[in-house]
């Protein structure tokens, strides 16, 4: 039982690359997140599939898509990377929501863009 | 607005020391109060979550408590060990999105041996 898997790891791009972020689960859940992590501050949302055929735009959706391929893929794009989108990316998973259950973290993505 | 403020950023403790770390929120009307830790360079792991109704939750030397008259969670950490050394942050729901959790930017805590 693996969790939440990211792929890759780490990642450099060059200012106006593109790149998927992709994530899965094993553990049967609903609902898949995707956040980024920077610096001094906490952790603040992209965007996230409530359920299996569903996205919708969280606190910072600008400049990423996404696709919730299915159950359990839920994978991030960059079309055009930004400088601004330096950060570390973290891929959640949780059976429904947050008001009632616990999230599963993968281990997170290190991005840089220059 | 919901904001999460955790203060303080850093702390450091000698080892065996019992230890409280706050988190605090503006909005008392939530959901749950949610506690995760953060090893350096992983994910994060959920330790505890308290519903509304609840006043403490315990799971093993961890213990939270939610005081949401004074917009106030504390988690307290007994005996503490080297291997509690770690960024411990919490979230609470949004009360107007089933599904976005707003965080506090997390406290590092550091156990000396």
């Amino acid at each position: 039982n693996a969790g939440v898997t990211q792929t890759p790891k780490f990642q450099v791009l060059k200012t106006g690359q593109s790149m998927t972020l992709q994530c899965a689960q094993d553990m049967n859940h609903n609902s898949m997140y995707w956040y980024r992590q920077d610096p001094g501050m906490g952790l603040r949302l992209i965007y996230y599939s409530a359920s299996e055929g569903t996205t919708d735009k969280g606190e910072v959706p600008n400049g990423y898509n996404v696709s919730r391929l299915n159950k359990r893929e839920f994978s991030l794009r960059l079309e055009s990377a930004a400088p601004s989108q330096t950060s570390v990316y973290f891929c959640a998973s949780s059976p429904g929501a947050p008001i009632y259950y616990e999230q599963y973290f993968g281990p997170g993505t290190r991005l840089t863009v220059t | 607005k919901q904001e999460v403020t955790q203060i303080p950023a850093a702390l450091s403790v000698p080892e065996g020391e019992n230890l409280v770390l706050n988190c605090s929120f503006t909005d008392s009307a939530i959901y749950n109060l949610q506690w995760f830790r953060q090893d350096p360079g992983k994910g994060l792991t959920s330790l505890l979550l308290i519903q509304s109704s609840q006043r403490e939750q315990t799971s093993g030397r961890l213990n939270a408590s939610l005081d949401k008259s004074s917009g106030r969670s504390t988690l307290y950490i007994a005996a503490s060990q080297p291997g509690d050394s770690a960024t411990y942050l919490c979230a609470v729901p949004l009360m107007d999105s089933n599904y976005q959790l707003i965080w506090g930017a997390g406290t590092k805590l550091i156990i000396k041996p």
